[in-house]
């Protein structure tokens, strides 16, 4: 199974400030996602990334998010300005063979 | 559209006992449904997964689903429960309509063993 690594594992951070996370597949990749874990929700969809492009985006994924690889090896999200209502569990997923794909373990997000 | 729904929140068990844990999708193509695990603060690890092949699919930890066509469901199952199988579980769907097939997910149900 392909390993992901995702960091920071905790990101506490005051309402309107940025966030980065980052996302380190631990081989070669060129399909990334981004999926949230609202506590006591569902996990959700936000972005999937393609050879340095996003290939497609939830209604979630408003202005405020980004993500880039900035060099060809950490995948990023970024949200620009945080909102209380952005706390949630962030995961980063890259694609199997058979259209499965394997998590990192995850950063929660505490906006305060 | 496309969708999975896990008909329970919570499933109970006593160790020893077998588990069942139900999903059924919504789908306009030949679907392909997973079952992820996600213990206490950890991330998200797949369980097994179907993709059209057989229809009864074994995955890991004794874990096994069968894809029912006829009643559109995907339910998981183990024979014998076990104290470490206590987690949330999620089935999944992988939407072949998207560009990259992004994942939807069920709501999740939590397995609690009892000893």
């Amino acid at each position: 199974e392909p390993e992901v690594t995702q960091t920071p594992s905790h990101q506490v951070t005051q309402m309107g400030q940025e966030v980065i996370l980052r996302c380190v597949p631990i081989s070669n990749h060129l399909y990334f996602y981004w999926y949230r874990q609202i506590l006591g929700q569902k996990v959700e969809f936000l972005v999937s990334f393609y050879n340095n492009e996003i290939s497609e985006k939830s209604e979630i994924f408003d202005d405020q998010f980004s993500v880039e690889r900035p060099d060809g090896s950490n995948f990023t999200l970024k949200i620009r300005s945080t909102k209380l209502e952005d706390s949630a569990m962030y995961f980063c997923a890259i694609s199997g063979t058979n259209n499965e794909q394997f998590f990192g373990p995850g950063t929660r997000l505490t906006v305060l | 559209a496309q969708s999975v729904t896990q008909l329970d929140s919570h499933v109970s068990v006593s160790e020893g006992t077998p588990v069942l844990l139900r999903c059924n999708y919504s789908s306009s193509y030949s679907p392909s449904l997973f079952w992820y695990v996600q213990h206490p603060n950890k991330g998200l690890q797949l369980l097994l997964k179907y993709t059209s092949a057989a229809t009864l699919v074994k995955g890991i930890n004794g874990f096994e689903a069968e894809f029912k066509k006829s009643e559109t469901s995907f339910h998981l199952t183990k024979p014998s429960a076990h104290m470490s199988d206590a987690a949330e579980y999620f089935c999944v769907f992988f939407d072949r309509g998207s560009t990259l097939g992004r994942l939807y997910f069920g709501r999740g149900t939590q397995l609690t063993v009892w000893p």
